[in-house]
């Protein structure tokens, strides 16, 4: 079946300092969606990606689909401690014959941030 | 409340006791899926609905894990002979056909 890895698995960074989380996908993929989960909270969208090569910002967040549709990147400028998180990718149907509406998550990137 | 709400918020159970998770979806939110969370992983995929039509719950783990959604709004998950392998959060999450997924604030299972 499909099966969604992200890297790193932790994260510990210096407030200011630049992070990124990778995600890969084993199969070629209909979106790939990114959510945050904070210590002790459910997981919260931040966004959806679909087309080859997307990139997409939030501010400072950056957002990358790759071309074959089967990884992803996830890149935050000048963390905050208002950063501090769990960062998952989830992938969204594709090819391995499950639903689009059916999410693979990765085990996501656990980041803490140093004041 | 606006967003999606799940009951008991924290169920401790004896092993071998059943439990029912609910869910209240956003009004008006056809899709709803369920997820199993374990402690340090990615939430896994249980089951979907689409209005009351459970189109898909080949992410249920056993025949003891039973969901539905009768009227095509609150769902209710439902585990039999609860095990301690079935510990974790229990997640809901309620879409608009084909858009942002909401989850609730999950259901912490745990079975001692």
């Amino acid at each position: 079946g499909q099966q969604v890895m992200q890297i790193p698995q932790y994260q510990h960074v210096q407030e200011g300092e630049d992070f990124t989380t990778y995600c890969n996908s084993s199969t070629t993929l209909s979106n790939i969606q990114w959510y945050k989960q904070r210590p002790g909270g459910h997981p919260v969208f931040l966004i959806q990606l679909v087309k080859s090569g997307e990139v997409k910002k939030q501010k400072r967040l950056t957002f990358q689909f790759g071309e074959a549709k089967k990884n992803s990147s996830l890149h935050i400028t000048a963390t905050q401690t208002t950063d501090v998180g769990t960062y998952f990718c989830a992938g969204a149907g594709g090819y391995s014959g499950a639903g689009s509406y059916q999410l693979t998550f990765g085990k996501g990137t656990k980041l803490s941030v140093i004041p | 409340g606006a967003g999606v709400s799940q009951s008991p918020r924290y169920k401790v159970a004896k092993r071998g006791q059943d439990v029912a998770l609910r869910c209240d979806p956003i009004s008006g939110h056809v899709s709803l899926f369920w997820y199993q969370q374990a402690l340090g992983q990615g939430p896994e995929f249980l089951t979907y609905f689409q209005n009351e039509a459970q189109l898909d719950k080949s992410g249920l783990p056993s025949d003891r894990f039973f969901a539905e959604r009768p009227e095509g709004s609150v769902s209710t998950l439902k585990i039999q002979r609860t095990q301690q392998e079935d510990s974790a959060v229990y997640l809901c999450a309620s879409s608009p056909l084909g858009n942002t997924i909401y989850f609730g604030e999950g259901s912490w299972l745990t079975v001692v």
